[in-house]
């Protein structure tokens, strides 16, 4: 199983441009999330899905769309990217509520945007 | 709202050290509780677990214990290794989301 995985891994955009983040997972997930990490900040949730089929936002959403495309895909698009955006971008999936709170959350490998 | 709140880093021990890392939480029902490690370059790991008062998770060395009375979850090794070095992120569930605390670098030195 390769678990969650993220492309690209690097990518840099000059401001205005727009991207979209991809993201999948193997696990059977119910529900899937975007953070950004940025230093200091530790890790704050921009969008997530808690099952297929729905969307919500999270604590820092402006600027971003997401798809849950499938159970397997979540992906973050940024129409018209600012420097602000320079972030590590990390996508998680969790199995989703558990007998006693959310099941733990596996991450993806990062990417790592830079916009000029 | 649920938040976390863990120690202001960065950290720096000596092989062999003891590791205190301190984590507490705010929460309107009974979450679970994380702790996640960081190495350079790579994506967060779960470390270990805890999902209901008076849980002790553990592994590699590293241990935790949820105290309601205290809102807490420490994390503590007894002898840290250079290869511990890394960052370290609290975190509970609550709701359909996940939170995090800003996490602390550890840095191990030989």
């Amino acid at each position: 199983n390769a678990g969650v995985t993220q492309t690209p891994k690097f990518q840099v955009l000059k401001t205005g441009q727009s991207m979209t983040l991809q993201c999948a997972q193997d696990m059977n997930h119910n529900s899937m999330y975007w953070y950004r990490q940025d230093p200091g900040m530790g890790l704050r949730l921009i969008y997530y899905s808690a099952s297929e089929g729905t969307t919500d936002k999270g604590e820092v959403p402006n600027g971003y769309n997401v798809s849950r495309l499938n159970k397997r895909e979540f992906s973050l698009r940024l129409e018209s990217a600012a420097p602000s955006q320079t972030s590590v971008y990390f996508c998680a999936s969790s199995e989703g509520w558990g007998g006693q709170g959310l099941n733990e959350q596996f991450f993806g490998p990062g990417t790592r945007l830079t916009v000029l | 709202g649920d938040s976390v709140t863990q120690m202001e880093g960065p950290v720096t021990l000596s092989e062999e050290a003891f590791l205190t890392i301190n984590c507490t939480y705010t929460a309107t029902g009974y979450p679970s509780l994380f702790w996640y490690v960081q190495y350079p370059g790579e994506g967060l790991q779960l470390l270990l677990k805890a999902t209901k008062a008076d849980d002790k998770g553990s592994n590699k060395g590293f241990e935790a214990t949820y105290r309601k009375e205290t809102t807490s979850f420490h994390l503590e090794k007894g002898s840290v290794q250079v290869s511990d070095s890394a960052v370290y992120f609290c975190a509970l569930s609550g709701g359909n989301q996940f939170y995090f605390g800003t996490g602390t670098s550890l840095t191990v030195i030989p």
